[in-house]
């Protein structure tokens, strides 16, 4: 059974602080990692998609890398604002199956 | 907004009944996926369905099916609740098939509560 973790499970940070948090996935079977962000009472929005081992995306102040070798990618917050907060989820897609597994999520509250 | 809704927001069912999730996708997305996220979980795939035929299933029993219609339209049936069907359901189109790397656009969710 394919296992995602992410952490930490919440953070709260200070506006102005940059954070980033962890997702990790078993290197076998990688196809694509995707990192999706995703507001109280709204739908989960799409900001990475990566699939190539030391891929780095960036999105405004939002960025993220990947290492597939080891089994982990970094989310980056430079600045974090309090329209930052969310809870993101990353999601791996297994070639062998197809489908996205997707971890708990990190919760982040920035306080104005 | 990603083009993605689902009705209705908010559903209170008892065990035993069934109950249809319904989702609108994106126009001219021919995939469209479900999730359920049970309370402190990430969203668990449930099924995916390609120009109307199931394309891919996760761990969940039969009584949990689906339908896609050619308008871009899709329902989730499921049977005989039971107690831990109580979830949030997610629905989500992508223009051809998640294997592609197509990003997934996912709608709001109902909230389905089984007493």
């Amino acid at each position: 059974i394919l296992n995602v973790e992410q952490s930490p499970q919440s953070l709260h940070v200070q506006e102005g602080d940059s954070t980033n948090f962890t997702c990790s996935f078993p290197s076998s079977n990688f196809y694509a990692l995707h990192w999706y962000r995703w507001e109280t009472a709204k739908s989960p929005e799409a900001l990475f998609v990566m699939t190539l081992n030391g891929d780095e995306k960036k999105k405004g102040r939002i960025s993220a890398t990947l290492n597939t070798k080891e089994g982990y990618s970094y989310l980056y917050i430079k600045g974090s604002q309090p329209e930052d907060s969310a809870t993101y989820l990353c999601a791996l897609l297994s070639s062998n199956t197809g489908k996205l597994i997707f971890g708990q999520g990190t919760t982040l509250q920035v306080k104005p | 907004e990603t083009g993605v809704t689902q009705s209705p927001t908010h559903l209170i069912k008892t065990r035993g009944q069934q109950v249809t999730l319904r989702c609108s996708s994106q126009s001219g997305h021919n995939t469209v996926s479900w999730y359920q996220q049970a309370l402190g979980q990430g969203p668990q795939f449930i099924f995916q369905y390609y120009r109307e035929e199931e394309n891919g299933r996760g761990n969940f029993p039969p009584r949990f099916s689906g339908l896609q219609f050619p308008n871009y339209s899709s329902e989730l049936n499921v049977n005989a609740l039971e107690l831990d069907d109580s979830a949030l359901y997610l629905c989500a189109s992508s223009l051809r098939t998640a294997i592609t790397l197509d990003t997934q656009y996912f709608g709001p969710g109902t909230r389905l509560t089984v007493l």
